[in-house]
């Protein structure tokens, strides 16, 4: 049984460029949040999908964005690109809103 | 207030010792609450779930106290593969489930 699996591993981009980073959840579970996590930081929450649909939305602004699939993989995507959003992006999947499995996660390189 | 807090150490400890973490949290209404551990540049992985007043498993002791509002996270004999960083996570609050977490302990077990 494969986990949550995201794509790429890492990732550099210039400011002002847009990116796209994937996600697929654990087999049986239908949501999906995405985290950024800074260094030395926990990880803060960005927003969830259930149902194809953003559920709930942390405190990012508009240039995050999102997208779940029928299949209940999901994408994240970042627009114009600033030196701060260098992180560590996380996907995680749950089911039922119980215990959340982590990705590997997306390192975010923006120079 | 913070919806969750932890003293982000580092916990310095030889092996063998025993060490406690505590994790205090702002919703008075979360029902669940999770501790992680996060390696170096690794995704979070769960390592408990308290639910109630405690959970218990092997090494690892989670506890509950509500009236206060924290969560301790207590290992005993630490062994040098203990050395990570621990995650509290609590729902925030609003009625959604939507997992927050700490800035996350570290802790250094040493020989």
């Amino acid at each position: 049984d494969a986990g949550v699996t995201q794509s790429p591993t890492h990732l550099i981009k210039t400011r002002g460029q847009q990116v796209t980073l994937r996600c697929s959840p654990k087999s049986g579970h239908d949501t999906v949040s995405w985290y950024q996590q800074a260094l030395g930081q926990g990880p803060q929450f960005i927003f969830q999908y259930y149902e194809e649909e953003e559920r709930q939305r942390g405190n990012f602004p508009d240039r995050f964005s999102g997208h779940q699939f029928p299949n209940y993989s999901s994408e994240l995507n970042v627009n114009a690109l600033l030196l701060g959003d260098s992180a560590l992006y996380l996907c995680a999947s749950s089911q039922d809103r119980v215990e959340a499995f982590f990705g590997q996660g997306t390192r975010l390189t923006v120079v | 207030r913070k919806e969750v807090e932890q003293d982000p150490g580092p916990f310095n400890v030889p092996e063998g010792a025993t060490v406690a973490f505590n994790c205090t949290y702002s919703n008075s209404a979360s029902q669940s609450f999770f501790w992680y551990r996060q390696d170096c540049r690794k995704e979070p992985k769960l390592l408990m779930s308290v639910y109630s007043s405690g959970n218990e498993d092997g090494r690892f002791t989670a506890q509950l106290n509500r009236a206060s509002q924290y969560i301790s996270l207590l290992i005993r004999d630490s062994k040098l593969s203990d050395s990570a960083t621990y995650l509290c996570v609590v729902p925030a609050s609003g009625g959604s489930y939507i997992p927050t977490f700490g800035r996350g302990t570290s802790l250094i077990v040493h020989p």
